[in-house]
């Protein structure tokens, strides 16, 4: 099946710094999607990608949709105690919008005040 | 963004019962929801993928007839994990796509935590 690397596995950095994490996949991706888990908590969808190329802010967070459609990244700006979790990236190949996503396996974010 | 809601949270039963969780999509029609299973520090597993009015599709390794689906509607979905045993015990989620945009994204609820004694 479909593989997705996700990196880095884990991050501990300090308030106000940029952070950028990206996800490489073995196969071509018709959709990235960039979610945030905090704990005890589902996923919820910080940006979606739907075009090779295609570069999206959410406030802080900026992604990118890679040319090869292989790979996305996740940049947040100016870090916050707040941005605590576990962010995954997600991948839709083709089939249709009901296909199932496959996740990469996260990247703990840990902000020091 | 699209609401997804799940109950219960959080249940802990008998090793032996039936547990039934409900995801539903409260603001908007998913002919499409989809159900997870996430152990701790790892990421989310696809079980099944469940279409209003048709049987689900599980994925290789789940069990169809202990985790039995039923998609009885546009916006809502149930699992129920029959004869629930303590390796069960899991967080599941649930995720609707939103046919409302133009590309249907899937929208998470907030989970439910098993907890099998």
């Amino acid at each position: 099946g479909q593989q997705l690397n996700q990196s880095p596995q884990s991050m501990f950095i300090q308030e106000g710094e940029d952070v950028s994490m990206n996800c490489t996949s073995s196969s071509i991706f018709n959709t990235w999607l960039w979610y945030k888990q905090e704990p005890g908590e589902g996923p919820v969808l910080l940006i979606a990608l739907y075009k090779a190329g295609e570069l999206t802010s959410n406030g802080r967070l900026t992604a990118q949709f890679g040319i090869t459609r292989k790979d996305s990244f996740l940049n947040i700006s100016a870090s916050i105690p707040s941005d605590v979790g576990i962010y995954f990236c997600a991948g839709r190949g083709s089939g249709g919008s009901n296909y199932k996503l496959t996740f990469g396996k996260g990247t703990l974010l840990t902000v020091n005040p | 963004g699209a609401v997804v809601s799940q109950h219960p949270s959080r249940v802990i039963c008998k090793s032996g019962t039936s547990v039934k969780i409900e995801c539903r999509s409260l603001d908007f029609q998913a002919t499409t929801m989809f159900w997870y299973r996430q152990f701790p520090k790892q990421s989310l597993m696809l079980m099944a993928t469940s279409n209003e009015g048709s049987k689900a599709t599980y994925e290789q390794g789940v069990e169809k007839d202990k985790f039995l689906i039923n998609h009885a509607s546009l916006t809502l979905s149930t699992l129920t994990v029959t004869s629930a045993h303590p390796e069960d015990s899991s967080f599941y989620i649930c995720s609707a796509s939103d046919p409302r945009q133009v590309q249907e994204t899937q929208y998470f609820g907030p989970g439910t935590r098993l907890l099998v004694l």
